[in-house]
Order: C-alpha cells, then structure tokens, then sequence
C-alpha cells in the first residue's frame, strides 16, 4: 500500500540558510500535517491542510511556511534557519474525517550547523 | 505535549507484559491513539480506540480507556526485543479548522533478555 512520501530523508544546511521539505500525502487523502520532533521531545504541531487550504496552525515559527499544491502534496519552507530547527520533521495524511487514518511518513532529518 | 502525560521509562523482561499509562485532560476528545517510534525512524501506528469504548483488543495489544479518570493504557503482552521503542499516546484535539493530534511525552520501552 502507498503510504506517506517525504523528501529529503536527511538535510544538512547552515544557519540563516533556506530548506524546503516537501510531503506526498497517501492517495485520495484530503488533510495534511506537519509536526516537528526535536531530540527526545514528543512531536508537536505545526500546520495542517485541508484540501490545499491551511486548516489549523499550532507552534509554527514565523520564517516557516508552507502550502498544500493542486496535486495535494505540500512543501514547508524554512528561512533563516538557526541551530534550534535541527530536528525530526514529520508529514502525515488522513482523510478528514476518518480520525482513525492518520499515516505518518518517515520523517525529514534536518541539521542545522 | 502539556495536556498529555506519561511516565517517561518502563523497563521490562522479555515475556512479561507491559503497561503503558497516559492521562490526556481534554474530555471531548473523540479518539485516542498509541503510536511506536522506533530510533530514528517514523511514527508507527499501533491501535486507537473510540471514545465511547472501553476496551480493545488486537492481538497482544490491549487498550483500556477510564473516561471519567481521562486515563489510558496500552498492554503489550509477551513483550519482545523488538518491542523497544518509544510510545506515544495521542489525541484528537478538535479545533475550529480541523482536527489535530496532540502527542503525550512518549514512553520509552526497554525490553531485557
């Protein structure tokens, strides 16, 4: 079974410099998430989508971003990176209202140095 | 996250069951979730559970939900190695746009020969 796609798996970027993850939700899934898990934290909230309209915001920082496109796969920019953004960054999709659906992919690791 | 709780660390025999305790506070909370995060990797769907159930079983997995304690617990039965992991409970917290998963604090497993 398809499940959620992100890229890149590993990132490396120095500080004040600019990434852009990007998230391939499950098919036919209409809501995406992104949740940021730092070292041995428990992942918290950033941004949600619900067909390609941004649904809820919860701890995003201001130079983040992000956007769900025509196709539903979403991309989250970061500007001005700093050493604090080093960290797990996860995608998820579910069909809205089936709460029980929640697929997470793998996860980006970015580093900041 | 703050609104969920778990005790940090379990240590247990390889055989022996396991019980993993979460106390949640928000009570409109529709659905609830076990989640296995192994190192480095992804956050792994185990079972979720409805609010209006108390019990579900899958296999060695066991959840058990006290409404009224706002209380959940996942027990694992005959514990593996390869059930070392982190545990997170989470909930539904519905929100005005959406729905979004709020993470306990994760619950690291330790199974020992």
């Amino acid at each position: 079974a398809a499940g959620v796609i992100q890229s890149p798996r590993h990132l490396i970027k120095e500080k004040r410099e600019t990434a852009t993850l990007k998230c391939y939700p499950i098919p036919r899934h209409d809501t995406v998430y992104w949740y940021q898990q730092g070292p041995g934290q428990d992942p918290q909230f950033l941004i949600s989508f619900y067909e390609k309209m941004q649904s809820d915001k919860g701890s995003i920082p201001d130079r983040f971003s992000a956007q769900q496109f025509s196709d539903y796969h979403s991309e989250l920019n970061m500007s001005s990176l700093e050493l604090g953004d080093s960290a797990l960054y996860f995608c998820a999709s579910s069909i809205r209202v089936q709460r029980h659906g929640y697929t997470f992919g793998s996860g980006t690791r970015l580093t900041v140095v | 996250g703050e609104d969920v709780e778990q005790s940090l660390f379990l240590s247990v025999r390889e055989g022996d069951s396991s019980v993993i305790n979460c106390t949640y506070t928000d009570s409109s909370s529709t659905y609830l979730y076990w989640y296995k995060q192994e190192p480095g990797a992804g956050l792994q769907l185990l079972t979720y559970i409805f609010s209006n159930m108390d019990m579900k079983q899958d296999q060695r997995l066991t959840v058990l939900l006290n409404k009224k304690d706002k209380h959940l617990s996942l027990r694992i039965a005959d514990t593996q190695t390869g059930d070392s992991a982190i545990y997170f409970c989470a909930e539904i917290l519905l929100t005005g746009g959406g729905n979004k998963l709020t993470f306990g604090t994760g619950t690291q497993l330790k199974v020992e020969l």
